[in-house]
């Protein structure tokens, strides 16, 4: 199976709270990523969490870490139409990003 | 400081010629990677560089594909005797040191299309 997975899709409505789900198979991974992509752009590192931290709250985004569970969620709080993109999670093993194959967030007015 | 430069942006190839992918990493960055990301599908990693080394390309398929960071200039991805099957997003991305401790910053990409 995929070493990164995630939910494909997720809609919410403007204004309201997104929650984007992660599991991941390597615990050695020091740091865990959530990268943006917008429709044909590349990544943007949006925020990560060292391995050692339950959470990390950054403005409108709060990262969750349950590591016995290896689950990573990401909230964004009051969700916005610019924040329609799909969100990919990544765990670092080694010197190598793994990606989830994204979650694609859509924004309803 | 520019971000990481990918060129072209879009690339079309027809079956059996070949392509190459130009990145430029951010100022001061030593270490490239890229990746491919097929239609629909996450990233998958391809190969790692330091200047004039290859670190690690156990990601990228043994025949066509090849990767370089020489000395001066930027990093070349040269797929030879292109297919159907390599029309993918191919993204590089760099970083100052070792990616377990210094954030990668991505190209926006180069969109290959094999017709």
């Amino acid at each position: 199976g995929e070493d990164v997975e995630q939910s494909l899709f997720l809609s919410v409505r403007e204004g309201d709270s997104s929650v984007i789900n992660c599991t991941y198979t390597d615990s050695s991974s020091t740091y865990l990523y959530w990268y943006k992509q917008e429709p044909g752009a590349g990544l943007q590192l949006l925020t990560y969490i060292f391995s050692n931290m339950d959470m990390k709250q950054d403005q409108r985004l709060t990262v969750l870490l349950n590591k016995k569970d290896k689950h990573l969620s990401l909230r964004i709080a009051d969700t916005q139409t610019g924040d329609s993109a799909i969100y990919f999670c990544a765990e670092i093993p080694s010197y190598q990003l793994t990606f989830g194959k994204g979650t694609k967030l859509s924004v309803i007015p | 400081n520019a971000g990481v430069m990918q060129n072209p942006r879009h690339l079309v190839r027809r079956r059996g010629q070949e392509a190459r992918l130009r990145c430029s990493p951010m100022k001061g960055h030593s270490h490239v990677y890229w990746y491919r990301q097929l239609p629909e599908e996450g990233l998958k990693f391809m190969v790692y560089l330091q200047k004039e080394n290859i670190i690690d390309e156990s990601g990228m398929p043994k025949e066509r594909f090849s990767a370089e960071f020489p000395k001066e200039g930027p990093s070349i991805l040269r797929i030879q005797q292109v297919v159907r099957g390599d029309s993918a997003a191919y993204f590089c991305a760099s970083s100052q040191g070792s990616p377990m401790n210094t954030e990668a910053f991505f190209g926006q990409g180069t969109r290959l299309t094999v017709v």
